[in-house]
């Protein structure tokens, strides 16, 4: 079973102050992505990566930034968390371009007070 | 506008009706793949479907790439199948982007 593991699972942060969301995959897969789902929104892509180095802009990227260090992890970064960014964050990686189904991880509840 | 359309945007049935979720989509995508998620929970994969149709139990997808369009028939539902589906589709590039879902609701 495919496994994408995202780290942590809960957040509280404050205003102004740094938030990375870490997530891992031991999938092999080259594609990550990071998601935000709100109430009225759905889900909507934030950043993704074809491969260790590279993060694309999805369609929602202001205030965030995205680190692909490895094949196996990839980073959201909240450098000045405001509360507007208070939102459930899912990561997930899988090659759908390639023929292999997506998977998610189980989310992070991220508050900023 | 939406690259991802959903219908309907809720649904309730009783118990043991039919049920049939349509996704369009208004870009061309390399594939396509539906997802189910309890509220609070996460997304769980239902089918991952680039064409053609596709059945699991009581579930069966059918996608026809060059209408861009997916369809979700559940059959004979049960209290069990509540809660949201969601279709994503992706481009040649990867990126994957979703619809906002069709809530199904169903009732003893």
């Amino acid at each position: 079973e495919a496994a994408v593991t995202q780290s942590p699972r809960n957040k509280v942060a404050v205003t102004g102050g740094k938030v990375t969301l870490s997530c891992n995959q031991t999938n092999n897969h080259n594609n990550m992505y990071w998601y935000r789902q709100d109430t009225g929104h759905g889900l909507r892509l934030i950043h993704y990566s074809y491969g260790a180095g590279s993060t694309e802009k999805g369609d929602i990227p202001d205030g965030y930034k995205a680190s692909r260090p490895s094949q196996e992890n990839f980073s959201l970064i909240l450098e000045l968390a405001t509360p507007s960014q208070t939102s459930v964050y899912f990561c997930a990686s899988g090659d759908p371009d390639r023929g292999t189904e997506v998977f998610f991880g189980k989310g992070t509840r991220l508050t900023v007070v | 506008g939406q690259q991802v359309q959903q219908s309907p945007t809720s649904l309730v049935l009783q118990e043991g009706e039919n049920a049939e979720l349509q996704c369009n989509f208004s870009t061309s995508l390399n594939s396509m793949q539906w997802f189910y998620q309890r509220p609070g929970g996460s997304l769980i994969s239902v089918f991952y479907n680039p064409s053609g149709t596709k059945q699991s139990g009581r579930l069966t997808s059918t996608t026809v790439i060059k209408e861009r369009r997916s369809s979700l028939h559940i059959s004979s539902s049960q209290i069990t199948d509540s809660g949201t589906y969601l279709c994503a589709m992706a481009t040649n590039t990867g990126k994957l982007t979703f619809g906002d879902g069709t809530v199904l609701t169903v009732k003893p």
